[in-house]
């Protein structure tokens, strides 16, 4: 089955940038999501089709894909930002929908 | 405004079943898939299978195959998430979430469920 595999944590200062990867085989090839999800909360979509936003989410939030890696990357990172981050691909091979470990965001 | 808003938190014992509803609003239901994905304390997302709204179609993740029957209900706008043979390794929240009518990503989450398996 598919596996995508993310570091479980990144560390950054307020303001600066942010960079959370998500590894998978020719992960380029497939469509990458990215959510955020806050302590006891659901999931909130940040990113689709790799690099697009959903209305409302900050240009701050970006993401890029190829290869076998696809990154999220948060620009001027806030203490409001801390979070857990998961990408998401659908593999066609297997039609099941797959989550990444996720990265936990700490803003020192 | 789109919402979906789940039924309340269960405690199960070993071995029976439980039933989550996931009542929608603020958008025609069927022109949605619904996806059902769960998350033990701590760990990942974990996909579990979805229900074409429209049609009633469904796929199940191979893992829950034979134990998960997700249904809906046009009428009240509502999907449902059953699962059998409940063991203490299935407490988790369990969580809907509405897919895009591209098919690319789960745009609305409800606010999960949490379901306790214990003696």
């Amino acid at each position: 089955s598919y596996e995508l595999t993310q570091p479980p944590s990144v560390s950054v200062a307020p303001g600066k940038t942010a960079r959370m990867t998500c590894g998978g085989n020719n992960i380029g090839s497939k469509n990458v999501q990215w959510y955020q999800q806050k302590p006891g909360q659901a999931p909130v979509l940040l990113i689709y089709y790799d690099s697009d936003r959903p209305s409302g989410i900050p240009e701050r939030f970006s993401g890029s894909n190829s290869g076998n890696t696809a990154t999220l990357t948060i620009s001027r990172v806030e203490a409001g930002d801390e979070a857990d981050y998961y990408c998401q691909v659908w593999d066609s091979t297997s039609d099941h929908w797959v989550f990444g470990g996720g990265t936990k965001l700490t803003v020192l | 405004q789109v919402h979906l808003v789940q039924s309340g938190a269960e405690v199960k014992k070993p071995g029976a079943s439980v039933k989550v509803s996931c009542k929608a609003s603020g958008y025609t239901f069927t022109t949605n898939t619904i996806h059902w994905v769960r998350q033990a304390p701590g760990q990942r997302l974990e996909w579990m299978g979805w229900i074409n709204a429209g049609n009633g179609n469904t796929k199940y993740s191979h893992k829950f195959q034979g134990r998960v029957t997700i249904s809906r209900d046009t009428s009240a706008s509502t999907a449902y998430m059953e699962l059998s043979s409940l063991k203490p390794e299935d407490t988790a929240v369990y969580l809907c979430a509405r897919e895009v009518s591209s098919g690319s990503a789960f745009d609305i989450w409800g606010q999960g469920t949490m379901v306790t398996v214990s003696t």
